[in-house]
């Protein structure tokens, strides 16, 4: 069974810095899909970026870039320039193909708060 | 694009009543939708993974007769919750799969009272 670890609960960050969320996984296929997903006070989970295993450059979503480290399981988000709208809970979350019915494994979260 | 409601927002019911909740992707047709349960300060547990035109499956620990789920259409998905009792309020929340990636409705809070 795959795992997804966060293992920063929580963290804060002054407005304008570059935060890093950190995540590891566990899982035996070398085949799969990555995501970071963020849940804001509204609790409307938010796509923020995806990473598919085989792509060895890493994603980036105007501010919001990964560090994909396939050997070390490690799949960390880049936050830079934050601003007050980057307070959320961020999940990150795993899943292996399965033509569309692809599960999603969510780590426990990091709670972010930028400080104005 | 990739647009996912959730109807209603909130619900609040007495106790042996039911609650339909209806999931809709509005931009994107959905073979598969998914309904999972988040409760405070927590992760987002899934309950089921519901396929358009078949049955829904669901994870272990989770009453099908509870939780009723209809994918009629590759647009709409309905969780019901049966007989709601006060342990059944919570926060509910549908993700519409397009390929690989779910998109979330913007989650539906039932109180039972």
């Amino acid at each position: 069974a795959q795992t997804v670890t966060q293992s920063q609960p929580e963290m804060s960050v002054q407005e304008a810095e570059t935060v890093t969320l950190s995540c590891t996984y566990d899982t035996s296929e070398s085949n799969y899909y990555l995501f970071w997903y963020k849940q804001p006070p509204s609790r409307q989970m938010i796509l923020v970026i995806r990473q598919e295993a085989y792509k060895q450059q890493n994603a980036t979503e105007n501010r919001f870039s990964v560090n994909f480290q396939k050997a070390a399981k490690s799949f960390s988000l880049k936050i830079s320039d934050s601003q007050l709208g980057d307070t959320a809970m961020y999940f990150c979350a795993f899943a292996t193909p399965n033509f569309g019915n692809e599960k999603l494994t969510f780590g426990t979260g990091t709670r972010l708060t930028i400080i104005p | 694009g990739a647009v996912v409601s959730q109807h209603p927002s909130w619900v609040i019911c007495k106790s042996g009543t039911s609650v339909k909740i209806e999931c809709r992707s509005l931009d994107f047709q959905a073979t598969t939708m998914f309904w999972y349960r988040q409760f405070p300060k927590q992760s987002l547990m899934l309950m089921a993974t519901s396929n358009e035109g078949s049955k829904a499956t669901y994870e272990q620990g989770v009453e099908k007769d509870k939780f009723l789920i209809n994918h009629a259409s590759l647009t709409l998905s309905t969780l019901t919750v049966t007989s709601a009792h006060p342990e059944d309020s919570s926060f509910y929340i549908c993700s519409a799969a397009d390929g690989e990636t779910q998109y979330f409705g913007p989650g539906t809070r039932l109180l039972v009272l």
